[in-house]
């Protein structure tokens, strides 16, 4: 039974397409993010949410947008896919906040190729 | 803000030998550290954190990190591999209190016969 799971796992499109990745978890936790990493591996933060309060936005392009419906789901809704965009979106949820030493469990991912 | 450096971006090693992966932090507060492991086409796990205490960490599949306040270091040891270690390794951080958990590059560990 996957803990954090994500839809589609692998998506491709063209530039200047919308569209979207879901995320789901069953732990009950209180707190969702997205992560996107590149194709040098690296894990940047985009946006976190708690009990579907965005608590964490970063610089992120406002072509991205995420939406939380209830505390068990943070979709990422993508317009206007650039090539940038490229990469591999990671969503991960934990009970405790990062800054008090809360633990993250991620999803599989989600690799978004723009063409 | 914090940052987080992986100096080693790939170390190759023989199965059974030990293994160092480094980690350096900076920041002006106190921390909480992790490595997390990513296994090929998976999604990132926690294989151990400091919280506080004991500057020793034990984790998952015999991996240990030693918390070093005065060389803001946070290294990953294990005193030997197998084949199935092969994976990339991130270090992280979070200022207590703060809401991000910051990662570095990675170091992709490459273990072989």
């Amino acid at each position: 039974d996957t803990a954090v799971s994500q839809t589609p796992k692998y998506l491709v499109t063209q530039m200047g397409n919308d569209k979207s990745i879901k995320c789901e978890q069953n732990l009950g936790h209180d707190t969702m993010y997205w992560y996107k990493q590149d194709s040098k591996k690296f894990l940047k933060i985009m946006f976190s949410y708690n009990n579907k309060e965005l608590i964490i936005n970063e610089t992120v392009p406002n072509r991205f947008s995420p939406k939380s419906p209830d505390k068990a789901h943070l979709n990422l809704h993508i317009n206007s896919l650039e090539l940038g965009d490229s990469a591999v979106y990671f969503c991960a949820s934990s009970q405790e906040l990062a800054g008090v030493g809360g633990e993250l469990f991620f999803g599989e991912g989600s690799r978004l190729t723009v063409l | 803000a914090q940052s987080v450096t992986q100096l080693d971006s790939q170390v190759p090693v023989f199965e059974e030998a030990p293994v160092e992966l480094r980690c350096n932090y900076s920041s002006s507060v106190s921390v909480y550290l992790f490595w997390y492991v990513q296994y090929p086409n998976q999604g990132l796990q926690l294989l151990l954190k400091y919280l506080s205490g004991s500057t020793l960490v034990k984790g998952i599949n015999g991996f240990e990190a030693e918390f070093n306040k005065s060389q803001t270091s946070f290294h990953l040891r294990k005193p030997s591999v197998h084949i199935s270690d092969t994976a990339e390794y991130f270090c992280a951080v979070s200022d207590r209190g703060f809401q991000k958990l910051v990662f570095g590059t990675g170091t992709r560990l490459l273990v072989s016969p």
